[in-house]
């Protein structure tokens, strides 16, 4: 099983300041890996997929890179909407797993 | 629009059964495959089964194999998970997840439904 590690737990920002969150897997996900962000309350949000791609409707602030183990989602100016809980989940190998999250809150 | 709307979730005694349901609209239903992602209550996501959009080929985390099985009816537009011999550790929120590309294998999930929650508890 592959094991994503997300790092930090808990990011303490201010809005319009810049997020880079970190997601890294015990071995080679290729490029497949995604990014949700979950809100209290609703369900998990597709943000970016394979790596790099932005889903539908997903505002431009929100970039993804990285291959391999290595893995960064970036949001380059906190909006008020954007605190919330980010996942990444791989697609290279079954059983699918997602990482442990990261909590991004108000500073 | 995608709709993914569960149902079927309760609380239930330990070994108990219980079948939960996804009803799908606003896509063609039979060209996507659709999985199971549940989280335990203040918890993280965990993937736990995936169906292929025939049906023919499914996939299970090693914990429920043997005692869940995801089954789908493509003239209903439903996913299903019958979920047996259930324990504390199943307790949780129970989403569908749809497959966010028709090519075989890709797993990611671009619609989630709203969830339902399975409780285990004597």
């Amino acid at each position: 099983e592959i094991v994503l590690t997300q790092s930090p737990v808990t990011l303490s920002l201010s809005p319009g300041e810049r997020a880079t969150l970190s997601c890294r897997a015990s071995q080679s996900v290729s490029s497949y890996l995604a990014w949700y962000q979950q809100k209290p309350g609703q369900a998990p949000r597709l943000l970016i997929y394979d790596a790099s791609n932005r889903a539908t409707g997903i505002p431009a602030r929100f970039s993804g890179s990285g291959s391999g183990t290595d893995f960064t989602l970036a949001v380059s100016s906190l909006e008020p909407e954007d605190f919330a809980v980010y996942y990444c989940q791989q697609r290279s190998n079954w059983p699918l797993t997602f990482g442990g999250g990261t909590k991004v809150e108000i500073k | 629009e995608v709709q993914l709307l569960e149902s079927g979730g309760g609380l239930v005694q330990p070994g108990g059964s219980l079948r939960l349901s996804c009803a799908a609209s606003g896509f063609t239903f039979r060209n996507y495959a659709m999985s199971w992602v549940r989280q335990a209550p203040g918890k993280g996501l965990q993937w736990v089964s995936a169906i292929s959009g025939s049906g023919g080929t499914t996939h299970y985390i090693d914990s429920v194999k043997g005692r869940f099985t995801v089954s789908r009816d493509n003239s209903k537009n439903t996913l299903y998970l019958q979920m047996k011999s259930l324990r504390a550790e199943d307790t949780a929120l129970y989403y569908c997840a749809k497959d966010g590309s028709t090519e075989v294998g890709a797993t990611f999930f671009d619609y989630w439904g709203q969830g339902t929650l399975v409780t285990v508890s004597s």
